[in-house]
């Protein structure tokens, strides 16, 4: 079946680090992959999503490249901040249903 | 409101009892999802809802659970002789069409301990 595997945390990075999290899936067809992030003390909400291979999805600073040759959607970030620390949850959708293959989530701690 | 609610965000209960756990979805939202997170773990789906066509229940663990939704409005999920097992982090999540590349928005959740 359908699956997403992410990076171990922590992460723990200096501030105006470059930030890379890991996310790989495993997946029949062409799925739509998704991050989401978990801010301390708040509802998991939508960071960025691509549709179809080599799309890149952007938001706030951060890019994910939709790689199917490799089955990756790796989120990258130039210069990090300690607002950045959070969960981050890389997931997909094979578009078979109406639910999201979820990965375990990559706890992200920034130190100033 | 403009976001998705839980109540109560926080319910300490001990072992055998029942609780009841609410979700107000963003108005207009025609689907609604349930999940559980441990602990440290993903995402853990428990129901779906959409419109007032029969609940996917697949996700619910055991017939302690149960979840209830009214139209397209609010949703409580109960657990019924809690387990100290049941501990964790119960979200809810609502789309517009219940399609799954729509956006999901959550509520903050309900942290559960079972003492």
């Amino acid at each position: 079946g359908d699956s997403v595997t992410q990076m171990e945390g922590p992460v723990t990075l200096s501030e105006e680090a470059f930030l890379t999290i890991n996310c790989t899936y495993t997946a029949t067809g062409y799925p739509s992959l998704f991050w989401y992030v978990q801010y301390p003390g708040e509802g998991l909400q939508l960071l960025l999503k691509a549709t179809k291979a080599d799309d890149k999805g952007s938001n706030k600073g951060f890019e994910a490249t939709y790689r199917k040759e490799t089955t990756s959607f790796h989120l990258e970030k130039g210069s990090v901040q300690v607002s950045d620390s959070a969960v981050y949850f890389c997931a997909l959708s094979d578009h078979s249903n109406y639910q999201l293959i979820w990965g375990a989530g990559t706890k992200l701690i920034i130190k100033p | 409101g403009a976001g998705v609610s839980q109540s109560p965000s926080n319910k300490v209960t001990e072992k055998g009892k029942d609780v009841e756990l609410r979700c107000d979805p963003i108005s207009g939202h025609t689907a609604l999802y349930w999940y559980r997170q441990r602990l440290g773990q993903g995402l853990e789906f428990l129901i779906y809802f959409q419109g007032n066509s029969a609940p996917d229940k697949s996700g619910l663990p055991s017939d302690r659970f149960s979840a209830e939704r009214t139209g397209e409005s609010v949703s409580t999920l109960t657990i019924q002789r809690t387990q100290q097992e049941d501990s964790a982090v119960y979200l809810c999540a609502s789309t517009r069409a219940g399609i799954s590349t729509d956006t999901q928005y959550f509520g903050p959740g309900t942290r559960l301990t079972v003492l």
